[in-house]
């Protein structure tokens, strides 16, 4: 079984101050990787996904993951936050199967609030 | 738009009674999904169709019924509610893409 760790429950920073929200994963097989986040009631949104290729993958929003495959680790960072970025932040992992429900399995998620 | 409509979007329940969430999508996906979202716990599986006609069980069954009623339409039943089963109810889909779309939620409280 595949399981999540998101290490920080909730992480504080400043307007247009660099952040990272960390994630680590734990499976005996390789797994597919998301970042999702949530903002204040409502449904979560897909930010970016790792399947395969280049370890560095991009949202259109200005955050980045890189998977590092030797430290199990899928860490979410953006270079200058905004007010707007204030939401909860969930990383998940789902097994690569094709043909049958991909079931996703989450971690308890971090609060990012960006301070003014 | 295109995507995951849940109803309803706010519910309150005494323990015991029954009640029926719905869940319908407009995307053609195949694999359709309950979470329950508590604090500081994330977001958990109850059940999941991974097509027209199939269901089963995920992380946390107990106490809950699933119905595939078409491609389109999964709903969640809840027979006998109790206070544990206070919590955010997510539908969600997904296709061949491995991207999840989220309804909006239903945010059901038993007292």
């Amino acid at each position: 079984a595949q399981s999540v760790t998101q290490l920080d429950s909730q992480v504080p920073v400043f307007e247009e101050a660099p952040v990272e929200l960390r994630c680590n994963y734990s499976s005996s097989v390789s797994v597919y990787l998301f970042w999702y986040v949530q903002y204040p009631n409502q449904g979560l949104q897909l930010l970016l996904k790792y399947l395969s290729g280049s370890t560095l993958v991009e949202s259109i929003n200005g955050f980045e993951a890189e998977f590092n495959k030797s430290q199990t680790s899928f860490h979410l960072r953006k270079p200058s936050v905004h007010i707007s970025d204030t939401a909860e932040y969930f990383c998940a992992v789902s097994l690569p199967y094709s043909g049958s429900a991909r079931q996703l399995t989450f971690g308890s998620g971090t609060q990012l609030t960006v301070l003014p | 738009n295109a995507g995951v409509t849940q109803t309803p979007k706010f519910q309150v329940l005494k323990t015991g009674q029954s009640m029926t969430l719905q869940c319908a999508q407009d995307m053609n996906h195949n694999s359709m999904y309950w979470y329950r979202q508590d604090p500081g716990m994330g977001l958990r599986l109850i059940y999941y169709s991974a097509s027209e006609g199939t269901t089963d069980k995920g992380e946390v069954p107990n106490g809950y019924n699933v119905s595939r009623l078409n491609k389109r339409e999964f709903s969640l039943r809840l027979e006998s509610a109790a206070p544990s089963q206070t919590s955010v109810y997510f539908c969600a889909s997904s296709g061949t893409d491995y991207g999840y779309t989220f309804g909006s939620g239903t945010r059901l409280t038993v007292v």
